[in-house]
C-alpha cells in the first residue's frame, strides 16, 4: 500500500513569490490536511479538505490556500511569500479526518530567502 | 492555557530505564488521543491511540489516560538509543462545520543515553 506522497521535498523561494505544494493521500483516503511545523510554534493546523470539500480552516493569513481534486490529491498555494512562510509542511492522510490518527507525509521543506 | 500542553524535556534516561512523558489537553469532551514519534529531519509517526480511561499496553509502550484529570502519557519501557525522537501528544477536535482538526503539544524531546 503506497504511502503519502508529497512533492517537491525541498523549495527555496524568494520574498514575494508564490508556491504550490502537492499531497496524494493513501489509497482510499478521502480526507487531506495540511500543517506548518516550526521550530517555534510546532504543528499548526492549516486546513482540512474531505471529498473536495475544506470542512476545516486553521488561523493563517489568506495568502494560504488549498484545493481537493477529485482523487483525493490535494494542494495548497502560499502567495506573496514572507521569510516567516519558511518551514515544513506536512501532508497528513486519513479516512475521515484525523478521529482515528493520521498518516503523515514526508513534507516540503521551504526556505524562503 | 494552550490546548494540549507537553514538557518539553530534553528528557534523558539510561539505555533500559523507563522513559515516561506527560500531555494534558484543556478540552474535557476530548474523546481520543494519539502519540506520535518524529525523528529529527523527518516526519511524525503514529505511534500509539487511546480511547478509554486506563492503560493501553503495544510492545514496549503504554498510553494512559485519565479523562478525570485530562491526562494522558505515554511509557516506553526497556528505553532503547533507537527510542531518541520528539513525541506529540495529539488530540482532535470536531469543529461547528463537522471537520477535523488534530491538536499537537509542542513535543518531548527524549534522549536515551547508551
Amino acid at each position: 500500500k503506497a504511502g503519502v506522497t508529497q512533492t517537491p521535498r525541498y523549495l527555496i523561494k524568494t520574498r514575494g513569490q508564490q508556491v504550490t505544494l502537492s499531497c496524494s493521500p493513501i489509497s482510499g483516503h478521502r480526507s487531506v490536511s495540511w500543517y506548518q511545523q516550526t521550530p517555534g510554534q510546532g504543528l499548526q493546523f492549516l486546513f482540512e479538505y474531505f471529498s473536495e470539500t475544506q470542512r476545516n480552516k486553521g488561523n493563517f493569513p489568506g495568502r494560504f490556500s488549498g484545493r481537493q481534486f477529485s482523487n483525493s490529491r490535494s494542494e495548497m498555494n502560499v502567495s506573496t511569500l514572507e521569510l516567516g512562510d519558511s518551514a515544513l509542511y506536512l501532508c497528513a492522510s486519513s479516512p475521515s479526518g484525523g478521529i482515528y490518527g493520521y498518516t503523515f507525509g514526508s513534507g516540503t521543506r521551504l526556505t524562503v530567502v | 492555557q494552550k490546548e494540549v500542553e507537553q514538557n518539553s524535556g530534553p528528557l534523558s534516561v539510561p539505555e533500559g530505564a523507563i522513559a515516561s512523558l506527560n500531555c494534558t489537553y484543556s478540552d474535557r469532551v476530548s474523546q481520543s488521543f494519539f502519540w506520535y514519534r518524529q525523528y529529527s529531519g523527518k516526519s511524525p509517526e503514529l505511534i500509539m491511540s487511546i480511547y478509554s480511561n486506563g492503560d493501553k499496553e503495544d510492545g514496549r509502550f503504554t498510553a494512559q489516560l485519565n479523562k478525570a484529570s485530562q491526562y494522558v502519557s505515554l511509557l516506553i519501557r526497556d528505553s532503547q538509543p533507537s527510542d531518541s525522537a520528539t513525541y506529540l501528544c495529539a488530540v482532535p477536535r470536531v469543529s461547528n462545520t463537522g471537520g477535523f482538526k488534530t491538536i499537537f503539544g509542542a513535543g518531548t524531546r527524549l534522549f536515551v543515553k547508551a
